[in-house]
């Protein structure tokens, strides 16, 4: 049974940085790759970005220049550093263990199959 | 990057039968996997690809694909299942994408 528990701030001011780590019990660590997602209150579901064991990253690109997702596998965490923020960036956020499987037909399937908790990071001055 | 686009809500009698309909140009070369999100909690996966179902995840769930929509049946619509439902796909750059979500009310 795989969990994944996340915690970070969850109260920011305007310009700071948000840091949340992720860290995964049960399970291969190395077979997946690990993403963080936001929602905003009230709104819907925001891919941020996400980071396989050896270090490889993949970013939203409309939040690529604020964005680092790093990975410990000796812990088997993985973390999001989100710059700069603004109240636009208040969400509750989760991370999430996603996967690629090829069926019988040889087609790709990607989804993700197991979530964190989820954190509410509010900014405000 | 792309977007998928989903009806805001639907509404479903107690079992009847509900289709979800999810739309993007991503979902031309790419299936689907399909949240299920209740208020306060994280989104679960119900059902990706070509009808794959998590264990635990009844067969009332179904999925469809053609050209460029993907769509969600659920046939015979229990109480548990009024929620929120998010389309969710790869595109070209090889990013995620999240449909725009569907609230499902189930009378």
């Amino acid at each position: 049974q795989v969990q994944l528990q996340q915690w970070g701030a969850g109260l920011l001011k305007p310009s700071e940085t948000l840091s949340l780590t992720c860290a995964v019990y049960g399970g291969s660590f190395s077979d997946y790759y690990w993403s963080w997602i936001r929602q905003p209150p009230g709104k819907g579901l925001e891919w941020i970005g996400e980071i396989n064991h050896s270090g490889s990253t993949n970013y939203n690109p409309s939040l690529k220049s604020r964005v680092t997702i790093s990975v410990d596998t000796s812990k088997k965490q993985f973390s999001l550093k989100l710059s700069s923020v603004t109240a636009a960036d208040t969400a509750v956020f989760y991370c999430a263990r996603g996967l690629t499987t090829v069926d019988t037909a040889m087609v790709t399937h990607h989804y993700f199959d197991n979530w964190g908790q989820g954190t509410l990071v509010t900014v405000s001055s | 990057s792309s977007e998928l686009t989903q009806d805001p809500a639907v509404s479903v009698a107690l079992g009847q039968t509900v289709r979800i309909t999810c739309q993007g140009d991503s979902l031309r070369s790419y299936y689907a996997s399909w949240y299920q999100q209740k208020p306060g909690q994280a989104p679960v996966l119900v059902i990706y690809g070509k009808n794959y179902r998590p264990s635990g995840i009844p067969d009332r769930f179904s999925v469809f694909r053609s050209g460029n929509t993907a769509s969600l049946t659920i046939t015979g619509a229990q109480a548990e299942d009024e929620a929120d439902y998010y389309c969710n796909s790869r595109d070209s750059s090889g990013d995620h994408v999240f449909g725009t979500g569907t609230k499902v009310t189930v009378l």
